[in-house]
């Protein structure tokens, strides 16, 4: 079955650098990548993804990469501000069957 | 519009009870995923419903865990003897539909916290 790998697994960044997480995955035949942001005592968020169709996706100051060929996701945070801390999960899915697999999870601190 | 709702939000329940969870998912949406998150971890997939029709149980740890959907919306998942190993977050998550070679985006309920005495 799939097995997602994420690195690293805490990260702590001054205000205004940028956050890099990066995650590998085992089954070729997954195609759906999204992050979720989890604040503490909160429900896992949805803040980006991306499909194997397409190899890097932007929204404002988040960015996500896909490798296919090396099978590795990425997760880029620019400009970072004291609200981005929390946990950041990777998660990947097959189309067929919708199941997301997640990684451990990275804990990022925002220093102001 | 509403989210995805659960109840109860807290349960504490003594070892050897029955507990029953509900999941009450976007309107509309197709699909529904019950997992199960430790603290410090991701969560864990249990089982999924694309209408009432429950497509993968694989991920339930032994037959003491059951689910159903029988109208196609509100899902019950079920711990029957309850053991102090069960003790976790369970997190229930909607998707818009079914179909095609991609899924659709999942969005994830407040949970319910069991503790097992």
């Amino acid at each position: 079955g799939e097995n997602v790998e994420q690195h690293p697994s805490t990260l702590s960044v001054q205000e205004g650098d940028s956050a890099v997480i990066k995650c590998t995955y085992s089954d070729s035949a997954s195609n759906y990548f999204p992050w979720y942001k989890q604040e503490l005592g909160k429900r896992p968020q949805l803040i980006i993804d991306i499909r194997s169709n397409v190899g890097e996706k932007k929204d404002q100051r988040i960015a996500v990469t896909l490798n296919k060929t090396a099978k590795h996701f990425s997760l880029h945070i620019t400009e970072t501000q004291p609200e981005d801390s929390a946990v950041y999960f990777c998660a990947a899915s097959r189309g067929s069957q919708g199941n997301l697999i997640f990684g451990k999870g990275t804990k990022l601190s925002v220093k102001p | 519009g509403a989210g995805v709702s659960q109840s109860p939000r807290y349960k504490v329940t003594k070892r050897g009870q029955d507990v029953a969870l509900r999941c009450d998912p976007i309107s509309g949406h197709v699909s529904l995923y019950w997992y199960r998150q430790a603290l410090g971890q991701g969560p864990e997939f249990l089982t999924y419903f694309n209408y009432e029709a429950q497509q993968d149980k694989s991920g339930l740890p032994n037959d003491r865990f059951s689910a159903e959907r029988p109208e196609g919306s509100i899902s019950t998942l079920t711990i029957q003897r309850t053991e102090q190993r069960d003790s976790a977050m369970y997190r229930c998550a909607s998707s818009l539909g079914v179909g095609g070679s991609m899924p659709y985006e999942q969005y994830f309920g407040p949970g319910t916290r069991l503790t097992v005495t």
